[in-house]
């Protein structure tokens, strides 16, 4: 079982469009992270959420809305997505804010926008 | 803003040779960890150290703390293939709703 997923994997598409990335942990963490990687392999924290809560915000674009219907699940919404938004994001949980620096990450999904 | 450098950026080396990596910060950090990525997966966490001067060893990879908690260094012994990919450092947040920052990596490739 992957204690990380995240779906889909790569994901095409065109300037203007809305996406969705899901993420799901089975490990039972209260915590949940996305990060974007950019093309120089930099990872960067976009959100985390604790328990359906969220804690950080990193002066992201609202066009980027995370949803945690519940602390197994993180999703990525993108609306209007634009070229710059070419990148590998990445899910991650912990078990709680307390062990936020040992992270488990999902194996990526690969947002190409055209 | 803490901030998290390694050195060097990419290094290539043959199979049986030693490397050193290094993290480097002007900020103090509560623990430090160190992931690795290969490629078309996410990171994963090989180490955690916490306190200064801390050594840690894990098979052929040496990690080591430093003594003011603001830089690392990751050695790896007779460097093989499989150790190839990119390797991150992460620095711990010192309050509950602090983040982990994470350097900007060094990518180490293996050649038989």
């Amino acid at each position: 079982d992957t204690a990380v997923s995240q779906t889909p994997k790569y994901l095409v598409t065109q300037m203007g469009n809305d996406k969705s990335i899901k993420c799901e942990q089975n490990l039972g963490h209260d915590t949940m992270y996305w990060y974007k990687q950019d093309s120089k392999k930099f990872l960067k924290i976009m959100f985390s959420y604790n328990n359906k809560e969220l804690i950080i915000n990193e002066t992201v674009p609202n066009r980027f809305s995370p949803k945690s219907p519940d602390k197994a699940h993180l999703n990525l919404h993108i609306n209007s997505l634009e070229l710059g938004d070419s990148a590998v994001y990445f899910c991650a949980s912990s078990l709680n804010l307390l062990a936020k620096n040992i992270q488990y990450f999902g194996a990526g999904t690969r947002l190409s926008v055209l | 803003t803490q901030l998290l450098e390694q050195s060097p950026q990419f290094l290539s080396i043959q199979e049986g040779e030693n490397l050193t990596v290094y993290c480097n910060s002007s900020s103090v950090f509560s623990s430090l960890q160190w992931y690795r990525q290969e490629p078309g997966e996410g990171p994963v966490l090989l180490v955690t150290v916490v306190t200064g001067g801390e050594v840690k060893k894990l098979k052929r990879l040496t990690f080591q703390f430093g003594d003011a908690r603001k830089d690392s260094s990751l050695h790896i012994t007779a460097a093989q293939p499989g150790d190839t990919g990119l390797y991150l450092c992460a620095g711990g947040g010192n309050t509950n709703a602090g983040k982990s920052t994470f350097g900007d990596g060094t990518t180490l490739t293996v050649k038989p």
